[in-house]
This record gives structure tokens, sequence and C-alpha cells, in this order.
């Protein structure tokens, strides 16, 4: 089974900030990884998927990078609505994996 | 605009069956050759894919819970359902049904989801 780790659990950014954020597979998915941000309180929302291509409505802040195992989140200027907790998800194969999380604060 | 509403009891007893309603409305769960899904997190945990139905009634599971889980699908409501038997506290969770992207794959981004709902196992 494909385990998905993200770093770091809890990153701290000034607004208007860029934020980069991890996630590493246990072994390849390819390009079958997604992006979600996950606001208390609310369902996530899919931001990125096939590593790097933005879901419908998703602002060109955020964008997607990496192959292989190693990805990478990138948030060029942090807006107020983007802390929350964002989710990696693998879906190469089931069960569908997603990492534990990367909660994003306000410094 | 596709909408997702999940329906059933907040609370369930230890060693009973767990089940959940997916209303969706805005699509045709028939028409849309999409599969549809369960994702459940626990009280301040990560998520977890449950598992995975086409309209077919072609269902796909997570391994870990393939022993006790059922999703199905009435297309004739536009909705589809899990069941979760043999439920323990473990199984405490805020339910979420979803649909997932693309074409007829049954394990891909789910890019539509439901408000979630809080299912409890407790005695």
């Amino acid at each position: 089974e494909i385990v998905m780790t993200q770093s770091p659990a809890t990153l701290s950014v000034s607004s208007g900030e860029r934020a980069t954020l991890s996630c590493r597979a246990s072994q390849t998915v390819g390009s079958s990884l997604a992006w979600y941000q996950q606001r208390p309180g609310q369902a996530p929302r899919l931001l990125i998927y096939g590593v790097s291509t933005r879901a419908t409505g998703i602002p060109a802040r955020f964008s997607g990078s990496g192959s292989g195992t190693q990805f990478t989140l990138t948030i060029s200027s942090l807006q107020s609505e983007d802390f929350a907790v964002y989710y990696c998800q693998q879906y190469i194969n089931w069960p569908g994996a997603f990492g534990q999380g990367t909660r994003l604060e306000i410094k | 605009q596709l909408r997702l509403q999940e329906s059933g009891p907040g609370l369930v007893k230890p060693s009973e069956t767990l089940s959940l309603t997916c209303f969706v409305s805005g699509d045709s769960i028939e028409g849309s050759s999409q599969y549809w899904g369960w994702v459940r997190q626990p009280p301040g945990m990560g998520l977890e894919c449950v598992g995975t139905v086409y309209y077919t009634g072609t269902a796909f599971y997570n391994p870990s819970l393939r022993s006790r889980v059922t999703i199905s699908v009435d297309t004739s409501k536009n909705q589809f359902s899990l069941k979760l038997k043999s439920v323990t506290a473990a199984d405490t969770s805020v339910y979420f049904c979803a649909r997932l992207h693309g074409g007829p794959t049954a394990l891909s981004p789910f890019d539509s989801w439901g408000q979630g709902t809080l299912v409890t196992v407790s005695s």
C-alpha cells in the first residue's frame, strides 16, 4: 500500500508571502497526484489534479509540481482565505491514500 | 449546479450497521459517466477513501474495509448509499459523499463534495 507523507505538519506564513508544501509517496504514483484544501467545518475542495492541473475555478496562485514520489504545492501570494489544511492524495491504486495534511497558519 | 447531500442517523450502536444515503441534484448519476464515492474523516484527523460506485452498480472498496462495506446506487432516485456493518468506535467519522473527476475511472480525484455528516458509534 502506498503511504503519503506530507511536510511540514504545520507551516506559518505571512499574508502575501509564498507557501511551499511537500508531499512524498512511498513508491511512484506517476502523475496520479491531487491536492485538496479543507477549511474548518467544510468539505475538502479539489485544487490540483494530475500533479499540476488546476481544478475548475481555482486561482492561478495555486500551482503543483513534481513527479514520481516527490510533489509540491505552491501558493504564490497568500490570501486570508488560503489559511487552511491541505491534503495530497494518490489515485494510482487503491485505497487512494491521502497524506496526513499540512496546516497552513497565519504568521 | 451539482449538489450532494448526505442523510442518515448520526448515532449508531457498536456492532450495528451504519447506513447513509447521498442525494444528488444538478447531475445525473446514470448520465454522468463518472464514479461516485464515499470518503470519511475521523474527528480532527485525515481523510480516508471508503469506496466508489458506478451507475451500473460496479463498486470498488478500500481493502481495509472491504469485508464490512457495501456501496450501492439507485439511478431512479439519483442517489447512492453506504452500508458499513459491525461498526466500532473507530468508525466514528464525518462521512462525505463525492463525485469523482473525469470519465469512468473507479479511482480518481473527488471534484465535488457533500457537506459531510458526523456519525458517532456509541452505545
